[in-house]
């Protein structure tokens, strides 16, 4: 199957600080791209859908100005936690799909904590 | 919108048994896809098999298959000769068929444990 890396896999970060999650395609180009949320013992639940070129589309209850998505490659989109607090720790699991495909490839996912 | 049910938050089988988890879902569109993902320990999503609703034959992989109930809204998940590596958490996912609509709403899960 279709590969898609996730980077970093851990990172801790301060409070008030903001930090990045990168998630790449690696052998296709994803046409789309999908942003998880996943509390401990708890399903994903999706906070964004991107496209390339153009701008994500948030869930319900979820601040945009707070994750901020960019999709600028169709191999390439991230998610970016400003302002992150103690609240926000989690772990942040991407997939891409290509128009073609039945299904959406995941990233290894990672967990952020702010301290 | 779509929801995903699963009614057993754990499960747990004996090694080289048999498993069934469950799982129901609710949506108005005609064409869809449902699948299940394998989350083990490491928390990376592996995808075990995957359903078109427009098919009447119930998909199979190895020793995974599914009972797909178009009319009922279920899925179910059989695994047969469990094994030590299938421990894992289980998530039942319903995508819509429809352009732009590919985003994937998962079930709660299913924590499935082998007894050896």
């Amino acid at each position: 199957g279709a590969v898609v890396s996730q980077h970093p896999s851990r990172v801790i970060c301060k409070s008030g600080t903001s930090v990045k999650i990168e998630c790449r395609s690696l052998d296709f180009q994803a046409t789309t791209m999908f942003w998880y949320r996943q509390f401990p013992k708890q399903s994903l639940m999706l906070m964004a859908t991107s496209n390339e070129g153009s701008k994500a589309t948030y869930e319900q209850g979820v601040e945009k100005d707070k994750f901020l998505i960019n999709h600028a490659s169709l191999t390439l989109s991230t998610l970016t936690v400003t302002s992150a607090h103690p609240e926000d720790s989690s772990f942040y699991i991407c997939s891409a799909s290509w128009a073609y495909y039945l299904e959406a490839f995941f990233g290894q996912g990672t967990r952020l904590t702010v301290v | 919108a779509q929801t995903v049910t699963q009614s057993q938050p754990e499960m747990s089988v004996q090694e080289a048994e048999t498993v069934t988890l469950s799982c129901t879902y609710d949506t108005s569109e005609s064409d869809y896809y449902l699948f299940w993902y394998k989350q083990p320990p490491s928390r990376q999503m592996i995808l075990v098999i995957r359903q078109e609703a427009y098919k009447q034959q119930n998909a199979t992989e190895n020793r995974f298959s599914v009972n797909f109930q178009k009319a009922a809204k279920s899925f179910s998940l059989k695994i047969s000769d469990s094994q030590l590596g299938d421990a894992a958490m289980y998530f039942c996912a319903y995508e819509g068929a429809n352009f732009g609509n590919e985003k994937l709403t998962f079930g709660t899960g299913t924590r499935l444990t082998i007894i050896p």
